[in-house]
């Protein structure tokens, strides 16, 4: 099992850009989540999936959009990058609650 | 919305000594979980604990929901156990959607 993986692993863009951050799990987890963190802060939620097909906004989904059209795969779209959006990205899976969640090892994100 | 707050937010631990984390939230969780980030930025997982007690090896973890707080006990530490440790809650309407303290910086010197 290679568990959450994500590509890239380091991203700069510049301001205005747009990309993807890909985000795949080979554990058949239904839920998938990102989020993202900040200098000192803990995580924040940016958008959620609870199966293919359904996704739904957390607590910081401005400037970002998600689809789901398969379980494994939930990638993150940035469409006009912003430098507050400077951050290390990271995907999580789990099965329904009661499950504990498991991180992919980050993307660091750089807008200029 | 609901807040959670760790302490202490720094922790300087010569090895061998104990440690306890604490993690105060503000409102009724459906569950709580404890993350240990290396210093690699990679996060696992150390605990999912809604209530009670939960040990493995020299880490153990203990909810008192009614109180709405939780403690991380850290015994014999070693250099490994370098990096920033988190809480999470989940907060009612379940989703998993974590809720995240600012984290407690842990540094253990030989």
């Amino acid at each position: 099992n290679a568990g959450v993986t994500q590509t890239p692993k380091f991203q700069v863009l510049k301001t205005g850009q747009s990309m993807t951050l890909q985000c795949a799990q080979d554990m058949n987890h239904e839920y998938m989540s990102w989020y993202r963190q900040d200098p000192g802060m803990g995580l924040r939620l940016i958008h959620y999936s609870v199966g293919a097909g359904i996704t739904d906004q957390g607590e910081v989904p401005n400037g970002y959009n998600v689809s789901r059209s398969t379980t494994e795969d939930f990638p993150l779209r940035l469409l006009s990058a912003a430098p507050s959006q400077t951050s290390v990205y990271f995907c999580a899976s789990s099965y329904p609650p009661p499950d504990t969640q498991y991180f992919g090892p980050g993307t660091r994100l750089t807008v200029l | 919305g609901i807040q959670v707050e760790q302490s202490p937010p720094d922790l300087i631990l010569q090895e061998g000594a104990n440690s306890t984390l604490r993690c105060n939230f503000s409102d009724s969780v459906n569950n709580l979980q404890w993350f240990h980030q290396n210093p690699w930025g990679q996060l696992i997982n150390l605990f999912y604990i809604p209530s009670g007690t939960k040990q493995n090896g020299r880490l153990s973890a203990t909810t008192v929901a009614t109180e709405r707080y939780s403690l991380l006990y850290i015994s014999s530490s070693q250099t490994t156990d370098s990096g920033v440790y988190f809480c999470a809650v989940e907060i009612s309407g379940g989703y998993n959607k974590l809720i995240f303290g600012a984290g407690t910086r842990l540094a253990v010197h030989p």
